[in-house]
């Protein structure tokens, strides 16, 4: 009953290159979420959104950005991958800030 | 700052006991407390949140108790079946906008 998705599931890369991250929702939620997973790692927010035009960054440092220019889209950015971007990226979005959050998959990123 | 402490070892628990998974956390108690399963390479699902004022919450197997005096809260699986096996999430709410995540303890049923 997935209601968020996030595409693609895995991306193999070479360093340097542009990367989009693309999540959607169908739910109606106003607040989003991205996290960065690594195996057996807690997970660490790296972006959130309220609502249209409105994202704040989260407590882990992270080099990419996000837009919110639909409700229903929240894609992350990187300008320029490198090897420490490797990671899990996770995509999340609740009625409310306080209320249980609806995941998607992830996409695995590995960056040669 | 706050932070969660699941047991990081896996639990191994024979088909039909009762597992408990244990979250304890070190400063403020939360106004939330939330339980979350997560399979191999897919995203955190919901299973339960526990307000504070709360002491315990059940939905059909699973139990989840908040005790704020010890700054702990227990997760219950009963009659744990071999597709319960997972990792499973513990998620603090610390206000504004955010919960913090526990490492998860992995059940194998």
């Amino acid at each position: 009953e997935a209601d968020i998705y996030q595409t693609p599931r895995y991306l193999v890369i070479g360093t340097g290159k542009k990367i989009t991250l693309e999540c959607s929702q169908t739910m109606g939620h106003d607040k989003m979420y991205w996290y960065q997973q690594d195996p057996g790692m807690e997970l660490h927010l790296i972006h959130y959104s309220y609502g249209v035009n409105s994202t704040e960054k989260g407590d882990l440092s992270s080099e990419s950005t996000v837009s919110r220019i639909r409700t229903e889209h929240f894609p992350l950015t990187l300008e320029s991958a490198r090897p420490s971007h490797t990671s899990q990226y996770l995509c999340a979005s609740s009625k409310h800030s306080n209320q249980p959050q609806h995941f998607g998959d992830g996409t695995r990123l590995s960056i040669l | 700052s706050q932070k969660i402490e699941q047991n990081s070892e896996a639990l191994n628990i024979q088909e039909g006991k009762t597992a408990t998974l244990t979250c304890n956390y070190t400063n403020y108690s939360p106004a939330y407390l939330q339980w979350y399963r997560q399979d191999p390479g897919r995203g955190p699902v919901f299973l339960l949140l526990i307000r504070e004022n709360e002491k315990e919450k059940r939905k059909e197997r699973l139990k989840v108790t908040f005790d704020t005096t010890l700054k702990q809260s227990l997760f219950h699986i009963t009659a744990s079946q071999p597709a319960d096996s997972a990792t499973y999430l513990c998620a603090l709410w610390i206000g504004t906008y955010k919960y913090i995540f526990g490492t998860g303890t992995r059940l194998k049923v």
